[in-house]
């Protein structure tokens, strides 16, 4: 069965310093892949999807960025957070073929101070 | 562009309340329309739902798809205080490739 990891699930940083999170699946090869960030009591906004190693589209310009350097990996980073880059962020994988829906991690609650 | 509704934004019921929650949808390239329910974490999957008129359910819960009107609703019958949480409805649409957009979701909160 496909599960479905990210880290950290929390996270306090400085506003101005860097932001790297993890999001890892196993169980499936090839998924599509997807970062969403929700602000509190708002719905989920897609920020990137992946269709493949290297592949990243981005939905909103912004000043995060993605990466797929492996085919069950996909990293979200920040060279520099702003205030506003606070949010719960949420990885999730897509299935494919008649029964394709759309799973997600635990998420990571980012504050940026 | 792309856009779906959720109404209501919230709703309050008591136990044993049936509450019926609605997703309109204006999209191009519809593929799919799912359900989830959201607690204080990750949203977690309910339904998935492709053809109309043909009802999911699972339990307490339920749900179909009207894809000439455009709206799905999921019904939850005799609800229970676990049920409180926001409910998210997500249409997946093909662009080039397979995405998915979100509701803003509706916040259920049933009282004992």
């Amino acid at each position: 069965s496909q599960t479905i990891h990210q880290w950290p699930a929390t996270l306090v940083q400085p506003v101005g310093s860097p932001l790297s999170l993890e999001c890892t699946v196993e169980g499936t090869s090839n998924p599509n892949l997807y970062w969403y960030r929700q602000a509190a009591g708002r719905g989920l906004q897609l920020l990137f999807y992946s269709v493949g190693i290297g592949q990243i589209s981005s939905e909103v310009p912004q000043n995060l960025s993605a990466s797929r350097p492996q085919d069950r990996q996909f990293i979200l980073s920040s060279k520099k957070l702003l205030l506003s880059d606070s949010g719960f962020y949420l990885c999730a994988y897509g299935t494919s073929g008649s029964r394709e829906t759309q799973y997600f991690g635990p998420g990571t609650r980012l504050l940026v101070l | 562009e792309d856009k779906v509704v959720q109404s209501p934004l919230s709703l309050v019921v008591h136990e044993g309340d049936t509450v019926t929650l609605n997703c309109s949808y204006e999209v191009t390239n519809f593929r799919s329309l799912l359900w989830y329910k959201q607690e204080k974490k990750a949203p977690t999957f309910l339904f998935m739902l492709t053809s109309s008129g043909i009802e999911k359910k699972s339990g307490r819960l339920s749900s179909i798809l009207d894809k000439k009107e455009l709206f799905s609703i999921l019904n939850i019958t005799a609800t229970q205080t676990g049920d409180s949480a926001v409910y998210l409805c997500a249409v997946g649409v093909t662009s080039g490739t397979y995405k998915y957009i979100f509701g803003t979701g509706t916040r259920l909160k049933v009282l004992a």
